[in-house]
């Protein structure tokens, strides 16, 4: 069974600073199939990247994912105020199906 | 407009059963699998299960196998979540999200329906 995990727990930042979101597989996972997902408080997540490094419709540039075999990096150039949120990792395709990681919360410094 | 509209909040006591819908539209229900995901209060996102409307060919979760059942009816483009007794412990809200090849992530979610379940 794949585990994911993410690093660290909670990310306090300033607008304007640069953002580097860990997710760890237990095992490798095809690039081809991990994603991140953004959720705001009340809302659904949303889309970020999938296959490891390529944005979701209507995800702005300052978003940028990479990572290959077990170790995977969502990175956001410069934080907007709007980006402050939580965020998962997912992995398709190895038993179980889908997984999540724990998220990793980004806060304001 | 692609989306997936689910249905309303639902509040239950221990024991009783419930179903849960989740409506596809603005694209081809039946060539996209449909996952279910629960959000306890406060926690991250566990994936329950997916189903492939076309033929309903379902996945589940080893965490969940047993504890719910996933259908879907495509002549109406819904899926759906059932328990047959529920608990306390179900307490939480639960996401349907289409499952999209490109890298398998889900990239359409529905707006979520909460359950809250309390004697």
């Amino acid at each position: 069974e794949i585990v994911l995990t993410q690093s660290p727990g909670t990310l306090s930042l300033s607008p304007g600073e640069r953002a580097t979101l860990s997710c760890r597989a237990s095992q490798s996972v095809s690039s081809s199939y991990l994603a991140w997902y953004q959720q705001k408080p009340g809302q659904a997540p949303r889309l970020l990247i999938y296959g490891a490094s390529s944005r979701a419709t209507g995800i702005p540039d300052r978003f940028s994912g990479s990572g290959s075999g077990t170790d995977f990096t969502l990175t956001i150039s410069r934080l907007e105020p709007e980006d402050f949120a939580v965020y998962y990792c997912q992995q398709y395709g190895s038993s179980p199906k889908v997984t999540f990681g724990p998220g990793t919360k980004v806060d304001i410094k | 407009e692609v989306q997936l509209v689910q249905s309303g909040a639902e509040v239950k006591k221990p024991g009783e059963s419930l179903k849960i819908s989740c409506k596809g539209s603005g694209y081809s229900f039946t060539s996209y699998w449909i996952g279910w995901v629960r959000q306890m209060p406060g926690k991250g996102l566990e994936w329950m299960g997916i189903i492939y409307p076309g033929d309903s060919d379902t996945r589940y979760s080893p965490s969940f196998q047993g504890q719910v059942t996933i259908s879907a009816d495509k002549s109406i483009s819904t899926a759906y979540l059932q328990w047959s007794s529920l608990k306390a412990s179900d307490t939480a809200m639960y996401y349907c999200a289409r499952l999209n090849p490109p890298g398998s992530a889900f990239d359409i979610w529905g707006q979520g329906t909460m359950v809250t379940v309390s004697s």
